[in-house]
């Protein structure tokens, strides 16, 4: 089946630095990729929409400017977590549909990247 | 998006059938209803996808009642590595369409 991936699986960093996490779908296109957060025995949450080639579609709380994301190619979105504080840390999880395919089942989910932000 | 409410969690044995129940009492005429495995540190895992009646495919089963309002995943013979969280969502097959993920379902399977 289709793979997602994302780099990197795991990233530790120093509270104000910027970190950027690439989500690659491998062997499909993607028009669109999503961005979810999932904390610690929580559900994931939908934090964004991103659209190969114009601008990302931010959820409700969610702050573009804190959390910025870049769909430059049908393969590849990048979310770029700036100024990181503790409270950031997370598991981010992105998604991809397979454009060339339809049907809600074509959604398919990367491995996820853990965040600790010290 | 029609809201779901599934049990927080269920214990079982290793060998015997898990029935997990979804209630979406407001789901619209367009909506698919779709399950999700979780397992810690990873992504979720399609598992099945079902409009009405019932689907099966060589992992699990889904049942749909006629009314659509609720829907039950069934697991036959589970093993400890079906220890995961089950997601039912339910949404329309739009292109761009996000999944939202209500809490889940922590299933825990023991020998």
């Amino acid at each position: 089946g289709a793979v997602v991936s994302q780099h990197p699986s795991r990233v530790i960093c120093k509270s104000g630095t910027s970190v950027k996490i690439e989500c690659r779908s491998l062997d499909f296109q993607a028009t669109t990729m999503f961005w979810y957060r999932q904390f610690p025995k929580q559900s994931l949450m939908l934090m964004a929409t991103s659209n190969e080639g114009s601008k990302a579609t931010y959820e409700q709380g969610v702050e573009k400017d804190k959390f910025l994301i870049n769909h430059a190619s049908l393969t590849l979105s990048t979310l770029t977590v700036t100024s990181a504080h503790p409270e950031d840390s997370s598991f981010y999880i992105c998604s991809a549909r397979d454009t060339q395919r339809g049907g809600w089942d074509e959604q398919f989910f990367g491995p996820g990247t853990r965040l600790t932000v010290l | 998006l029609a809201k779901t409410t599934q049990p927080i969690s269920m214990d079982s044995y290793e060998g015997q059938e898990v029935n997990i129940t979804c209630s979406h009492n407001n789901i619209a005429t367009n909506d698919y209803i779709t399950w999700y495995q979780q397992f810690p540190s990873q992504g979720p895992r399609f598992i099945i996808q079902g409009y009405k009646t019932k689907v099966t495919n060589e992992v699990a089963s889904l049942f749909i009642p006629a009314d659509r309002k609720s829907s039950t995943l069934s697991l036959p013979r589970v093993s400890l590595s079906d220890t995961a969280v089950y997601y039912c969502l339910v949404g329309d097959n739009q292109a761009g369409t996000a999944l939202i993920f209500g809490k889940g379902t922590t299933l825990s399977v023991s020998s």
